[in-house]
């Protein structure tokens, strides 16, 4: 299985702070990654979808860059409905694995 | 709008088998690609498989063959899960979503509201 390791896994930071978020792949997945952002008590969000493409929808400051094994998610300035969970996730094989989760945590 | 409505949550016993259904509105549901991914409190999501709605074809992950089944009744726009032999650690908030169908299969744009599955005795 294809593991994929998330971090920070905790993340203080105020509103208005520029964010990133690093996922590392176990093995190399091109482009078959994708961000989910993660509210208590809700079901996923999907933020980026094959790395960099951001889903319809979704506020411009997220983005999402990567290639191969290291992926970032990006939210340049901190909004209050963005502290929550985010989750990292690959699609090159099965089974579909996710990463641990970095939660974003009001500073 | 479109959407994917669960049942409700259930509460069962240790080695007994449980059936979620996962109603799909506003969208053309065959042929799509429906996933269930489970999530334990406090953990990370984990993926167990998916259905294609036109044809029935499965994909299934090797952790929970044998235990897991994936169905459609397209009459209904609705997806089951059955899943057996259920055990303390099956205890979790399981989830149907529509794959996005952006060409490679595995990754999910619409999501259920979920369903709290509680195993014990």
């Amino acid at each position: 299985d294809i593991q994929m390791t998330q971090s920070p896994s905790t993340l203080s930071a105020s509103v208005g702070d520029r964010v990133t978020i690093t996922c590392r792949a176990s093995q190399r997945i091109h482009t078959f990654s994708a961000w989910f952002q993660q509210r208590p008590g809700k079901a996923p969000k999907l933020l980026i979808y094959k790395a960099s493409n951001l889903e319809s929808g979704v506020p411009s400051r997220f983005s999402g860059t990567g290639f191969g094994t290291e992926f970032t998610l990006t939210i340049s300035s901190l909004q209050p409905d963005d502290f929550a969970t985010y989750y990292c996730q690959q699609y090159y094989s099965y089974p579909l694995t996710f990463g641990q989760g970095t939660k974003v945590e009001i500073k | 709008q479109v959407q994917l409505v669960q049942s409700g949550a259930e509460v069962k016993k240790p080695g007994a088998s449980v059936k979620i259904s996962c109603q799909a509105s506003g969208y053309t549901f065959s042929p799509s690609l429906i996933h269930w991914v489970r999530q334990a409190p406090g953990q990370r999501p984990e993926w167990m498989g998916w259905i294609n709605a036109g044809n029935g074809d499965t994909e299934y992950s090797e952790k929970f063959q044998g235990r897991v089944a994936i169905k459609r009744d397209t009459s209904a726009n609705t997806v089951y899960l059955e899943l057996s032999s259920l055990r303390s650690e099956d205890t979790a908030i399981y989830y149907c979503a529509r794959d996005d169908g952006r060409g490679t299969p595995g990754t999910f744009d619409i999501w259920g509201q979920g369903t709290l599955v509680t195993v014990s005795s």
